[in-house]
């Protein structure tokens, strides 16, 4: 069965500095996809970055980065440069077998304060 | 990027009473759909996945007969909550997947609608 884990229920960055949202998963399927989402207090679901399991680099998406180890099954996302704007709930989110009609299921979550 | 909007975006309704919510992809078709719930700070949890023309599939423990979900056209699926109760109050929101090669890579969500059952 797939599954999420975020362990870090609340982190506590100052602005400007660098903060890595931590995310492991866990599946059996050889191909899958990796996501982060953010989501500020008006409840959209914004999408940040994405990650095959095939893909040779990590990716990056202007301040956000995806730390990709697979053996050790982790994707945490790194947020460089922190803004007062990404105070938010960020989660990490799986996809198995490709990207089209399969479910994605959610970590539980990290709520991140950005401090002035 | 793909759009996919909700509505409405709230709702207020009497206990007793069924509420639908739609949700649309503006400018994509979407094949398969799928229905969240979110509890005030907790996760996502997938309720449904929508296929159009084809009944939904229901995740284990959510009742097909409360949330009726229906999938008519490639661009709108709905989900209807029938006899609403307060447990039912929630943030529901849908996401898409496209078919036209753009965004095949991730779900685009919908803004969300959040219920409030009295």
């Amino acid at each position: 069965a797939q599954k999420i884990t975020q362990t870090q229920p609340g982190m506590f960055v100052q602005e400007k500095e660098a903060v890595t949202l931590d995310c492991t998963y866990d599946t059996s399927d050889p191909s899958y996809g990796l996501f982060w989402y953010k989501q500020p207090s008006s409840g959209e679901m914004i999408f940040l970055i994405y990650q095959g399991s095939y893909d040779q680099q990590n990716a990056t998406e202007g301040r956000y980065s995806l730390n990709f180890q697979k053996a050790r099954k982790s994707a945490n996302l790194v947020i460089s440069a922190s803004q007062l704007g990404d105070s938010a709930m960020y989660f990490c989110a799986m996809r198995e077998g490709g990207t089209g009609g399969f479910k994605t299921i959610f970590g539980a979550g990290t709520r991140l304060f950005v401090k002035a | 990027g793909a759009v996919v909007s909700q509505h409405p975006s709230w709702v207020i309704c009497k206990s007793g009473t069924s509420v639908k919510i739609e949700c649309r992809s503006l400018d994509f078709q979407a094949t398969t759909m799928f229905w969240y719930r979110q509890f005030p700070k907790q996760s996502l949890m997938l309720m449904a996945t929508s296929n159009e023309g084809s009944k939904a599939t229901y995740e284990q423990g959510v009742e097909k007969d409360k949330f009726l979900i229906n999938h008519a056209s490639l661009t709108l699926s709905t989900l209807t909550v029938t006899s609403a109760h307060p447990e039912d109050s929630s943030f529901y929101i849908c996401s898409a997947d496209g078919t036209s090669g753009r965004g095949t890579d991730t779900q685009y969500f919908g803004p969300g609608t959040r219920l409030t059952v009295l």
